[in-house]
């Protein structure tokens, strides 16, 4: 079966600080796009950032940039300067042919 | 970025009623959308692939008749919740897909069956 896996059901960081959202993977296919999202109080999804698995180049949304090891299926999402509305649910999740499978998510605090 | 719009954001029905949940793109054109459902702290697990013109593809252990999809045109699909039961009760999120690929969600909406 093809899974995501977030290992961290909650973190917290300092409000300006750096924070690091794991997420692992498991596929055999080899065509296949990464993506965080983040789901605030209000409940609407919102995509942070994408990474096509074709690339090697880490991808990068301002503050959000991710850590992409193919090998290791692995998908890391690092937040520099943190912001009280970065506090949300954040899900990792894979597309194949067109279908999304999420991760359980973490839900990141801000503490100001 | 692209709008999809989902409508109710809340409704509350009696037990064995049935209540119909509308998802549409408001500047694209989606031949798929799919169905999600929320359960309080958890992930999005899919329900359907809605597919326009054609009939919905159901994940395993989603009762087709109880959760019916229509995809009647290429900016709009419904969700039906059929005989709708306490057990019922929960968050429902659509997408829709974008020709480039990326897929777009609705507000979602809570269900709530008393």
């Amino acid at each position: 079966a093809q899974t995501v896996t977030q290992s961290q059901p909650e973190m917290s960081v300092q409000e300006a600080e750096t924070v690091t959202l794991s997420c692992t993977y498991d596929t055999s296919e080899s065509d296949y796009y990464l993506f965080w999202y983040k789901q605030p109080p209000s409940r609407q999804m919102i995509l942070v950032i994408r990474q096509e698995a074709y690339k090697q180049q880490n991808a990068t949304e301002n503050r959000f940039s991710v850590n992409f090891q193919k090998a290791a299926k692995s998908f890391s999402l690092k937040i520099s300067d943190s912001q009280l509305g970065d506090a949300a649910m954040y899900f990792c999740a894979y597309r194949i042919s067109y279908q999304l499978t999420f991760g359980k998510g973490t839900k990141l605090s801000v503490i100001p | 970025g692209a709008v999809v719009s989902q409508h109710p954001s809340r409704v509350i029905c009696k037990s064995g009623t049935s209540v119909k949940i509308e998802c549409r793109s408001l500047d694209f054109q989606a031949t798929t959308m799919f169905w999600y459902r929320q359960f309080p702290k958890k992930s999005l697990m899919l329900m359907a692939t809605s597919n326009e013109g054609s009939k919905a593809t159901y994940e395993q252990g989603v009762e087709k008749d109880k959760f019916l999809i229509n995809h009647a045109s290429l900016t709009l699909s419904t969700l039906t919740v059929t005989s709708a039961h306490p057990e019922d009760s929960s968050f429902y999120i659509c997408s829709a897909l974008r020709g480039s690929g990326e897929a777009f969600f609705g507000q979602g909406t809570r269900l709530t069956v008393v």
